[in-house]
């Protein structure tokens, strides 16, 4: 089991670029989770998909975010333009079942934006 | 709404110690509560999943308590060792399936 997958690990941009951050979940687990993680406000939820369905995205800051969830094994979270305050760690997870499941979190991508 | 916190926020112990960590949430309706370790620079493991309807999880030396009527809940590490240094997030998943709440973390740091 590779885990979760998260990719790039790493992403210095300047203002107003598109950032697109990868997730591929654990195979089989049908919950995906975008979190993002800044040392003021912690961890936060950002948007959560079941079955590749968005179920709950009140997380997501603006419309300048979005996250797609094409198939089962791959999940993007883009935010277009970008803005120096989404400096941050963001982390995919995933689970099966999500109510009595525990969340398996990937390496996370530090996202830096100058 | 429901708010997580961890007290306190950072601690150091000399190694063999036993140590307490602490979780308190405001709204006691939650499906389950779950503490993560977290390395600087990696992404949170699950340690202990503890459901509503449990006391408490046990995992070889971490040992986590559920009071879910006041709202707490407690990760006991026993004879701490310096490979225990890290944060120790706890997060409760409420009503909503999806929205699992975490606290800020204790960063515990085990000295040799």
């Amino acid at each position: 089991d590779a885990g979760v997958i998260q990719s790039p690990r790493h992403e210095v941009t300047e203002m107003g670029q598109e950032v697109t951050l990868r997730c591929k979940p654990i195979s089989g687990h049908d919950y995906l989770f975008w979190y993002r993680q800044t040392m003021m406000r912690g961890l936060e939820l950002l948007i959560y998909f079941n079955n590749n369905v968005p179920i709950d995205d009140s997380g997501m800051p603006e419309d300048r975010f979005s996250a797609k969830m094409p198939n089962a094994s791959f999940s993007t979270l883009k935010i277009q333009p970008s803005e120096p305050r989404d400096s941050a760690v963001y982390f995919c997870a995933s689970s099966l079942r999500a109510v009595h499941s525990p969340l398996h979190f990937g390496n996370g991508t530090r996202l830096t934006v100058t | 709404k429901q708010e997580v916190t961890q007290i306190p926020a950072a601690l150091s112990v000399p190694e063999g110690e036993n140590l307490v960590l602490n979780c308190s949430f405001t709204d006691s309706a939650i499906y389950n509560l779950q503490w993560f370790r977290q390395d600087p620079g990696k992404g949170l493991t699950s340690l202990l999943l503890i459901q509503s309807s449990q006391r408490e999880q046990t995992s070889g030396r971490l040992n986590a308590s559920l009071d879910k009527s006041s709202g707490r809940s407690t990760l006991y590490i026993a004879a701490s060792q310096p490979g225990d240094s890290a944060t120790y997030l706890c997060a409760v998943r409420g009503g909503s399936q999806g929205n699992l709440i975490f606290g800020k973390g204790t960063k515990l740091s085990v000295k040799p």
